[in-house]
């Protein structure tokens, strides 16, 4: 099966820019995605296709995907993006679902 | 306003089986596939299989597959999850949620999850 790897957590302090990597072998010749999910909370997609932000996702975040490098960016982190953090992809050879780890976001 | 409202929680014993349900509304249910999304305690999301609910068309994730098995009614459009003989293992949150298009990869709405607990 197709696997995604994420770092368990990353720190960045308030105002300052999160870099969260996911990857994955070819991962840039697919789409990746990316959801938040706060504690006690369904996940909510921030980042489709790549780089695609859906409706009411705030600018600051943004994505990237290339080589084995998936990457979610978030400029001018607020506390409230502490969150974990899921990268997603399709294994295109299988026709499945496939999911990164999850990455801890602290805002300290 | 599309919406996916779940079955709410359960407490089984091992060795029973469950079915937990996804009603969605405000939109056509038969054309976004579901997909079911399990997290056990303090883990990540591990993604069970799929179904397309316009013809029921189902796909697993080989760590699922033989275990669970995945259903819709399009007439009452819901879909289902369900477990012949539950194990404690199984004690999780599970979510549905739709694909942003059949074809598609992520999915844009998740419903608010169901958690069961399996324990003798």
């Amino acid at each position: 099966s197709y696997e995604l790897t994420q770092p368990p957590s990353v720190s960045v302090s308030p105002g300052h820019t999160a870099s969260i990597t996911c990857s994955g072998d070819d991962l840039g010749y697919k789409y990746a995605c990316w959801y938040q999910q706060k504690p006690g909370q369904s996940p909510v997609l921030v980042i489709s296709q790549d780089t695609k932000r859906p409706s009411g996702i705030p600018e600051r975040f943004s994505g990237s995907n290339s080589g084995n490098t998936a990457t979610l960016t978030i400029s001018g982190t607020q506390a409230m993006d502490e969150a974990d953090y899921y990268c997603q992809a399709w294994d295109s050879n299988t026709a499945k679902v496939a999911f990164g780890g999850g990455t801890k976001l602290t805002v300290l | 306003e599309v919406q996916l409202v779940q079955s709410g929680a359960e407490v089984k014993k091992p060795g029973e089986s469950l079915r937990i349900s996804c009603k969605g509304s405000g939109y056509s249910f038969t054309s976004y596939w579901i997909s079911w999304v399990r997290q056990m305690p303090g883990k990540g999301l591990e993604w069970m299989g799929r179904i397309d609910p316009s013809d029921s068309y189902t796909s697993y994730s080989p760590s699922f597959q033989g275990h669970v098995t995945i259903s819709a009614d399009k007439s009452i459009s819901t879909a289902y999850l369900q477990w012949s003989t539950l194990k404690a293992s199984d004690t999780a949150m599970y979510y549905c949620a739709r694909h942003a298009s059949s074809g598609s990869s992520h999915f844009d709405y998740w419903g608010q999850g169901t958690l069961f607990t399996v324990s003798s």
